[in-house]
């Protein structure tokens, strides 16, 4: 167990929807950063919060949008849903930049 | 921009034998992660590798690193049947995002 947490674990829904994902990091931890992990593109950097603000951005689509909270728990939005999005969410927190990244369990979406 | 090849993508194993799984990678990279994930799991860390000739091992399972070549390798020694899993490597971009590789698949069969 890492000690960081993600909710829900499975999340099934329809195209054209909006979810909301949650992520407790570990105790300590600053940063938290998001994953995507399907199948045709393997496992992607979204984005990274530090200490409530963005810090970096990746291959994240306009339709997703991310904020951490002051208590340090991040949310992760997915709107206009499309068949497409169906992956594994993967939250991770640190420290700060360049300490290790501990991996949630993860949330799984299906988009029907 | 960071990429990172695996290979191969795919190992199918005897109990017992030895075997390599290769990692490079593209430009420089702040340090070297090994992550091994179960289906349908999470990833767990196995290795951190920050320096050029960094050696670490833990188990059956040894990872080292050549930046000079951009290349890292995962040693299985004597595999056994609970190494089944997929393997990633994931170098560091910017000091914060992990780029990961497209994994490996190791299944060691009896």
């Amino acid at each position: 167990d890492s000690g960081v947490t993600q909710t829900p674990k499975h999340l099934i829904t329809a195209t054209g929807q909006r979810v909301t994902l949650r992520c407790s990091p570990r105790s300590g931890d600053l940063s938290v950063y998001w994953y995507q992990q399907s199948l045709d593109q393997g496992l992607q950097f979204l984005i990274q919060y530090y200490n409530g603000e963005e810090r970096a951005k990746g291959n994240i689509l306009e339709r997703f949008s991310a904020q951490q909270f002051p208590d340090l728990h991040s949310e992760l939005n997915l709107s206009s849903l499309e068949l497409g999005d169906s992956a594994l969410y993967f939250c991770a927190s640190s420290v700060a930049d360049y300490n290790e990244q501990f991996f949630g369990p993860g949330t799984r979406l299906t988009v029907l | 921009e960071l990429k990172v090849e695996q290979n191969p993508l795919f190992l199918s194993m005897q109990e017992g034998k030895n075997y390599t799984i290769y990692c490079n990678y593209s430009t420089t990279s702040d340090r070297l992660y090994w992550y091994r994930q179960d289906p349908g799991k999470s990833l767990e860390s196995l290795f951190v590798l920050l320096s050029n000739g960094a050696v670490k091992q833990e188990g059956r399972l040894m990872a080292s690193l050549d930046t000079k070549a951009r290349l890292s390798t995962l040693h299985i020694t004597a595999a056994v049947h609970d190494l089944s899993a997929t393997y990633f490597c994931a170098g560091m971009e910017y000091g914060n995002k992990l780029v990961f590789g497209a994994g490996t698949i190791l299944r060691v069969k009896s």
